[in-house]
């Protein structure tokens, strides 16, 4: 089972919402992504988390604000959003960070309107 | 600055026609993936190579990573419409801990 799963699929929230996107992968995955995706261009990375812990922070502005409870899960928490955050959200996972040759799979994504 | 160079950026074909894709970087990386991409949805993993020289086959896709890890080609043998989606490569340079770098995208299209 290589299964990311991602909720909710499509997500259309006012500026002024609060709103979370949930993933949860049950690979025994000690690595997790989230990347944003606009249309034609290639997923961009935006946190890492590696074995619970925040690894990496793509300067990521603070109204997005992800969240792993534990290591079959993460969150993405948004907040005062832009129209130009409106994107595919894509979570992904590796059984340990990418460098040390390890396969990321990705999760279907959600599609985010920020209206 | 873009890490892989993949080239074309789009291609389209007609059902049969065999096809390349390149990916190209002047950095060596520690493993190379190839996704499919479908609008709408996520990256579907199609293959990863570790080891210089590798070739790997899947069904009419022949996978190819560089002797010296800084390259990988896809080539697609008698394309069929289902193959139409966004091709991307991703690499994992030496020491990235968790920045798989990607390339622009190829987008194919193959018609009836």
């Amino acid at each position: 089972d290589t299964e990311v799963t991602q909720t909710p699929k499509h997500l259309v929230m006012g500026m002024t919402n609060k709103k979370s996107l949930k993933c949860e992968q049950h690979m025994g995955h000690r690595a997790m992504y989230w990347y944003k995706q606009k249309a034609k261009k290639p997923p961009e990375l935006m946190f890492v988390y590696s074995y619970e812990k925040l690894s990496i922070n793509e300067s990521v502005p603070s109204r997005f604000s992800p969240e792993c409870p534990n290591s079959s899960l993460l969150n993405l928490h948004l907040h005062a959003l832009q129209p130009e955050d409106s994107a595919l959200y894509l979570c992904a996972s590796s059984q340990d960070t990418a460098g040390q040759g390890n396969t990321i799979y990705f999760g279907e994504g959600s599609w985010l309107t920020v209206v | 600055t873009q890490l892989l160079e993949q080239s074309p950026q789009f291609l389209s074909i007609q059902e049969g026609e065999n096809l390349t894709v390149y990916c190209n970087s002047s950095s060596v990386f520690s493993s190379l993936q190839w996704y499919r991409q479908e609008p709408g949805e996520g990256p579907v993993l199609l293959v990863t190579v570790v080891t210089g020289g590798e070739v790997k086959k899947l069904k009419r896709l022949t996978f190819q990573f560089g002797d010296a890890r800084k390259d990988s080609s896809l080539h697609i043998t008698a394309a069929q419409p289902g193959d139409t989606g966004l091709y991307l490569c991703a690499g994992a340079p030496r020491d990235s801990w968790g920045k798989l770098q990607f390339g622009a995208g190829t987008q194919v299209v193959v018609t009836p």
